[in-house]
């Protein structure tokens, strides 16, 4: 069965940078589009921008452009998200999400979430 | 961007009840909506997608309705198990999540 494994916590000093991982397994990873959602503590969900792997160009939700790369390695089925100049605002669980129906326009802007990983905590703090 | 607003923020019901949470969009989204679940220290779980479909395996207690800029949530009979925070997302144009409704035992 489809599996999203992300990887550990992670602590980080304030204007530093933080990548998480996600690996998939089961399916074929380079279809799907992958997004990664944040929420923050006791607060709701947000995207931040999402990849189709087999066409490499990522979305980018306006809020987070040009602080946050979203790559994709098809050799390993690993998605990454790295977000830069880390405040403590930016202190949340990070989440890595799958979409396995991909819309015509071929944007992971356009999707739902039906997988999902187990979460990643980033905390930012000097 | 489109907003999305539930409502209410809060619910408390009791095993057995029916509820109905709503979602409105700030401009019409026509039936790209998803509903999901989480429970504390989870993942969202996809329950309903393009307004009114039921997700594989989610139970049939569950369902949507709406279409344009207004849509429900309705659990027919309340389980144990339901009580949790339900979002909406909207995906007809950079996709966007309702707040959450937090969904408590009376």
């Amino acid at each position: 069965q489809v599996q999203l494994v992300q990887s550990g916590a992670e602590v980080k000093k304030p204007g530093s940078s933080v990548k998480v991982s996600c690996k998939a397994s089961g399916g074929t990873f380079s279809s799907y589009a992958i997004s990664w959602v944040r929420q923050a503590p006791g607060q709701g969900l947000e995207w931040m921008g999402g990849i189709i792997p087999i066409f490499g160009t990522a979305n980018y939700a306006q809020k987070f452009q040009g602080r946050v790369t979203i790559t994709a390695d098809e050799s390993t089925s690993t998605a990454y998200m790295e977000l830069s100049s880390l405040r403590s605002e930016d202190t949340a669980v990070y989440y890595c999400a799958r979409a396995t129906v991909v819309p015509a326009a071929f944007s992971p802007a356009l999707c739902y979430f039906d997988y999902w990983g187990q979460g990643t905590l980033v905390t930012v703090s000097s | 961007d489109i907003q999305m607003t539930q409502s209410p923020s809060t619910l408390s019901a009791s095993v057995g009840d029916r509820v109905t949470i709503t979602c409105r969009a700030s401009q019409s989204i026509s039936s790209w909506l998803a509903w999901y679940q989480q429970k504390p220290g989870k993942a969202p779980k996809l329950l309903i997608y393009k307004a009114s479909s039921l997700e594989s395996g989610v139970p049939s207690r569950f369902s949507g309705s709406g279409s344009g800029t207004e849509f429900t949530l309705t659990i027919s009979s309340l389980q144990p198990d339901d009580f949790a925070t339900y979002y909406c997302q909207q995906y007809n144009s950079f996709l966007t999540f309702g707040q959450g409704t937090r969904l408590e035992i009376k």
